[in-house]
């Protein structure tokens, strides 16, 4: 299947400071990419769509301006933490669909880790 | 046997018996379905998926099941092997380009 891989696997920041995390498809290019969050022992719960060249669409209740999204290419989108604190802990995954290859099937990332003290 | 708590529902098996993970799915216009595993501290790996003109598909060991009037959706793994133990996912599109929505989990622990 598609590889979408993810940059840092883990993070440890001040509360205050701001964090990014890339997401990168790495043998296709990617329109719309996915942004999840998990809290432990919970599902994934979507945060926004991430769409090339324009801007992204957040789900109800995600702050666009604490968490900003930034997809400047085809193969690459970025999240950005603003001012974390300790409650935007969580696992940040990233998602993207192969427009090439099984069209309706969503790959995933490893993850990154968010730790705010 | 399988227990629903405050935490993720979990279904123990031994090892070399067959799995049944079940899933209610939320939306009846749903056109398409997916189970993932994810082991701890990684990101979903697609199993199977099913689209919604179909009531059953196969792959290597696995088997999905639709039942779209009652809206739900099953994983069956023949076999069980100790690598199988992670927490099951399904997940649904209600059409076209929507994102995915996850279902709630339920974590598979196979007794050696």
């Amino acid at each position: 299947g598609a590889v979408v891989s993810q940059h840092p696997s883990w993070v440890i920041c001040k509360s205050g400071t701001s964090v990014k995390i890339e997401c990168r498809s790495l043998d296709f290019q990617a329109t719309t990419m996915f942004w999840y969050r998990q809290f432990p022992k919970q599902s994934l719960m979507l945060m926004a769509t991430s769409n090339e060249g324009s801007k992204a669409t957040y789900e109800q209740g995600v702050e666009k301006d604490k968490f900003l999204i930034n997809h400047a290419s085809l193969t690459l989108s970025t999240l950005t933490v603003t001012s974390a604190h300790p409650e935007d802990s969580s696992f940040y995954i990233c998602s993207a669909r192969d427009p090439g290859g099984r069209r309706e099937t969503q790959y995933f990332g490893p993850g990154t880790r968010l730790l705010v003290l | 046997g399988e227990s629903v708590g405050l935490h993720l529902p979990t279904l123990s098996v031994q090892e070399g018996d067959n799995s049944i993970i079940n899933c209610a799915y939320s939306n009846s216009a749903s056109d398409y379905f997916i189970w993932y595993k994810q082991e701890s501290g990684k990101g979903p790996q697609f199993i199977i998926d099913i689209r919604s003109n179909m009531d059953k598909r196969q792959g290597q060991r696995v088997t999905v099941l639709l039942n779209k009037t009652v809206k739900h959706l099953s994983l069956q793994i023949a076999a069980t092997q100790p690598g199988d133990s992670a927490v099951y996912f399904c997940a649904e599109r209600v059409s076209g380009n929507t994102p995915l929505v996850f279902g709630k989990g339920t974590r598979l622990s196979v007794i050696a």
